[in-house]
């Protein structure tokens, strides 16, 4: 069964510290891994990996895939207030499905 | 990027009634819809692959007499909670994947709470 497991389940730090959210997957024929943050509505697009070992980069988060471990990370630095969401990881394989993990929730105090 | 709408985004109904939420692609065309749904604190659940033309694929322990889904068009697909009780509140989200997207990635709708009474 496909299967995407994230940790931890939540966070708490402070504004400045850099955090890195894991993502575990297990699913027939990947295709893509996904991130995604969510706040207090519906999920907005971060990142989309395809291929092991090429970061990707927006700004102050950063993510990298590694399909032999499968495992993927979510890097995000210098973290601020606005950064307080959930971060959801999702992975596709052979079907048009998207498998979201539980999401870690973090929360960045001032 | 894409933008895709959901109406109403919030919704509070009376145990036996049927609501009906419409999804919908404002820029683009979308032959395939999904709806989800999310608990507090949970993750997404995928319900039901929409298929513009064609029946929708329900997941596994998803009613489809319960939850309807409609794909009249290729911008909008409807889902209609049926004989809504109190365990259906929850909040529903409809993503549309849009084929000439750079990542080809899925767009989600802003969703809508629904609370039955």
């Amino acid at each position: 069964e496909d299967k995407v497991v994230q940790s931890p389940l939540s966070l708490v730090v402070h504004e400045g510290d850099t955090v890195t959210l894991n993502c575990s997957y297990e699913v027939t024929n990947f295709r893509s891994l996904l991130w995604y943050k969510q706040e207090k509505k519906a999920p907005t697009f971060l990142f989309m990996l395809t291929s092991s070992g090429i970061e990707k980069k927006s700004g102050r988060l950063s993510s990298i895939l590694d399909k032999k471990e499968l495992f993927s990370i979510l890097n995000i630095t210098a973290t601020q207030t606005g950064d307080s969401a959930i971060y959801l990881c999702a992975v596709e394989g052979n079907t048009d499905k998207l498998i979201f993990g539980t999401g870690t929730r973090l929360q960045v105090f001032p | 990027g894409a933008v895709v709408s959901q109406h109403p985004s919030r919704v509070i109904c009376k145990s036996g009634t049927s609501v009906k939420i419409e999804c919908r692609s404002l820029d683009f065309q979308a032959t395939t819809m999904f709806w989800y749904r999310q608990f507090p604190k949970k993750s997404l659940m995928l319900m039901a692959t929409s298929n513009e033309g064609s029946k929708a694929t329900y997941e596994q322990g998803v009613e489809k007499d319960k939850f309807l889904i409609n794909h009249a068009s290729l911008t909008l697909s409807t889902l209609t909670v049926t004989s809504a009780h109190p365990e259906d509140s929850s909040f529903y989200i409809c993503s549309a994947r849009d084929p000439s997207g750079a990542y080809n990635e899925q767009f989600f709708g802003p969703g809508t709470r629904l609370t039955v009474l």
